[in-house]
């Protein structure tokens, strides 16, 4: 298995609901990633996981909770966001810190 | 802190020309240097991983090259096919050792016209 899977494709919330996004990988990798992608612009980096550790936070409000249950796992739950979190939110992983591998992305819409 | 930049912002080929894509970086410690591929509203393809001590990879009609004294880094694209009009962007480390941070140009969108 060669490819990182996110779920779902599209998610539709209230600023008031609670969701979570997911994303797997079968890779043997250790490094996870959330980026986060406004229209027309390049991803951004929100977190990174190493060895199921967070190690880094790129100052995001704590609206995004980060969760890395297994080695193969990453989740973002959200909670309270705001329309302007709409956005296309990218999973990545990679052996250590090199190369890395991207999934489709879950495409969020705020309302 | 490390910035990337990619000129031009958009190019417009016909089919079967050869074209190069540019990437400049203002932190040449980086520890390496990879080029994605997008399309519109889908994931990024990585294309090709350059690491800092390697000057040039290749992978089909694609070489990507680095010069770290320089801050560049060049995609040429052979023979530009219909199926290459895409998103490109070029990713590089932060500069403060490997941390898996990638710092992405704004990228340069490609149209190939049969």
């Amino acid at each position: 298995d060669t490819e990182v899977t996110q779920t779902p494709k599209h998610l539709v919330m209230g600023m008031t609901n609670k969701k979570s996004l997911k994303c797997e990988q079968h890779m043997g990798h250790r490094a996870m990633y959330w980026y986060k992608q406004k229209a027309k612009k390049p991803p951004e980096l929100m977190f990174v996981y190493s060895y199921e550790k967070l190690s880094i936070n790129e100052s995001v409000p704590s609206r995004f909770s980060p969760e890395c249950p297994n080695s193969s796992l990453l989740n973002l739950h959200l909670h309270a966001l705001q329309p302007e979190d709409s956005a296309l939110y990218l999973c990545a992983s990679s052996r250590d810190y090199n190369e890395q591998f991207f999934g489709p992305g879950t495409r969020l819409t705020v309302l | 802190k490390q910035e990337v930049t990619q000129i031009p912002a958009a190019l417009s080929v016909p089919e079967g020309e050869n074209l190069v894509l540019n990437c400049s970086f203002t932190d040449s410690a980086i520890y390496n240097l990879q080029w994605f591929r997008q399309d519109p509203g889908k994931g990024l393809t990585s294309l090709l991983l350059i690491q800092s001590s390697q000057r040039e990879q290749t992978s089909g009609r694609l070489n990507a090259s680095l010069d770290k004294s320089s801050g560049r880094s060049t995609l040429y694209i052979a023979a530009s096919q219909p199926g290459d009009s895409a998103t490109y962007l070029c990713a590089a480390d932060h500069g403060s050792g490997n941390t898996g941070k990638l710092i992405f140009g704004q990228g340069t969108t490609l149209q190939v016209k049969p």
